[in-house]
């Protein structure tokens, strides 16, 4: 079974700049997630599909980051403009949770952001 | 809110020792506990978890962990530590009743030395 692809892998941009970040979770998996892990924290939530509809984004800081999950497979998270502080390892997970919450997630590498 | 304490940033044990991961949560009803591992340049990967039933859980590579609904802890044990298992460790928990995410402690480092 394949697992959770994310692209790129790394990525250096100026401040300022716009920057994307693609994810492709486990086929089947109706839930995906995007988390922001800054280095020396535990990962962060910033937004939860569930299919293509968004569940939670409450943690999502709106005025420079959006996301979307076309057909409810694919996902793209995109940064504009990236601040300083954006600098994070970026991790896309997705599980089975259809809402019940007892499903584990499975990671994929994350994205290695940094911003100059 | 819900919340998850990982009091150790480090823990360091020799292989063969026994190790202990520690982990305390706090939600307002019941918990759903997670373990993730993560290595080097790697996303995390599930280790195991805790839903409901037996509180003693077994999970991948030989690691276990103890649900203490009184202590509110989830600690993480393997009865024998290898090098391997040096990596940085995450507890979550998300909230039983009602919906909410998942929520990540800061991580412990475990280092074992050979």
């Amino acid at each position: 079974e394949a697992g959770v692809a994310q692209s790129p892998r790394y990525k250096i941009i100026e401040k300022r700049q716009s920057v994307a970040f693609w994810c492709n979770p486990i086929s089947g998996h109706a839930t995906l997630y995007w988390y922001q892990q800054i280095l020396g924290q535990g990962p962060k939530l910033l937004i939860q599909f569930q299919n293509n509809g968004v569940v939670d984004d409450s943690q999502l800081p709106k005025d420079r980051f959006s996301a979307e999950r076309l057909k409810g497979v694919d996902s793209t998270l995109k940064i504009q403009p990236a601040k300083l502080e954006d600098s994070a390892v970026y991790l896309c997970a997705s599980s089975l949770d259809g809402g019940e919450g007892y499903n584990e997630q499975f990671f994929g590498p994350g994205t290695r952001l940094t911003v100059l | 809110a819900q919340s998850v304490a990982q009091p150790e940033d480090q823990v360091k044990v020799a292989e063969g020792n026994p190790l202990t991961v520690k982990c305390t949560y706090s939600v307002s009803g019941n918990p759903y506990l997670f373990w993730y591992v993560q290595y080097p340049n790697r996303g995390l990967q599930f280790l195991l978890k805790y839903i409901t039933g037996d509180n003693l859980v077994k999970g991948s590579y030989g690691f276990e962990a103890e649900f203490n609904k009184s202590q509110t802890s989830f600690h993480l044990k393997k009865p024998s530590a290898l090098v391997s298992d040096s990596a940085l460790y995450f507890c979550a928990v998300r909230d039983v009743v009602g919906y909410s995410t998942l929520t990540f402690g800061k991580g412990t480092m475990l280092l074992v030395s050979p």
